[in-house]
């Protein structure tokens, strides 16, 4: 099977644009997470999406957003970009079992300017 | 979210086992006990759970101390491949609801080999 796939793996951006950035899970995996990791925060977790419906926010701004499609593919989206915005965003898939844990993607670094 | 407690580093060496720490004492009985490690450049990978036995798998092992207040990751024999940041998550309700994961992340442990 193939691993979660993040797209693009790199992105430069200007201050007060909106980015989109995309994971394809792994084939079967309904559940996808969406994570941003800074060197000063960590790990931090956005959102997760179940069949098409958010579950779980975490505490970000209304300025990120996500979505899931019928095929579990999922996007989230930010607006309105701030410099701090600039990190590495990471999606994960789980089974619904959750057995093997959750499968992370390689992430996509986004530079904003 | 239950927090967990771990040393910012470690080190260690080649061919020998590995004991990484990680204390929760504010664990509830629902709780499952996951580790995650992130290798350079990379998206976090899973390594091992459990909940109240000691668990072994490919990778690594895992022991839980009788009153989950803490618990070990064992390598048993570190190679230079294992030096990663290694993440000790309480995950709520393990597997009960259907794939729901919001992770926890503290800083872990960077754990460092020397050859």
């Amino acid at each position: 099977k193939a691993g979660v796939t993040q797209t693009p793996r790199y992105l430069i951006k200007t201050r007060g644009q909106q980015v989109t950035l995309s994971c394809s899970p792994i084939s079967g995996h309904r559940s996808v997470s969406w994570y941003q990791q800074t060197p000063g925060q960590g790990l931090q977790f956005l959102f997760e999406y179940f069949s098409e419906t958010q579950r779980n926010k975490g505490n970000f701004p209304g300025r990120f957003s996500g979505r899931q499609f019928s095929n579990s593919r999922s996007e989230m989206n930010v607006s309105t970009l701030e410099l701090g915005d600039s990190a590495l965003y990471l999606c994960a898939s789980t089974e619904d079992s959750g057995v093997l844990g959750a499968f992370f993607g390689q992430g996509t670094r986004l530079t904003v300017v | 979210d239950a927090k967990t407690t771990q040393p910012n580093s470690m080190e260690s060496n080649e061919e020998e086992p590995v004991h990484l720490p990680c204390n929760h004492s504010t664990i509830s009985g629902t709780d499952y006990i996951h580790w995650y490690r992130q290798l350079p450049s990379q998206g976090p990978e899973y390594v091992i759970h459990g909940l109240t036995s000691n668990v072994n798998n490919r990778m690594a092992s895992l022991a839980i101390a009788e009153d989950r207040k803490s618990s070990t990751l064992i390598l048993h024999r570190a190679t230079l491949r294992d030096a990663a940041v290694y993440y000790c998550i309480l995950r709520e309700g393990g597997f009960i609801i259907q794939g729901a994961q919001k992770l926890v992340f503290g800083q872990g442990t960077r754990l460092t080999i020397n050859p």
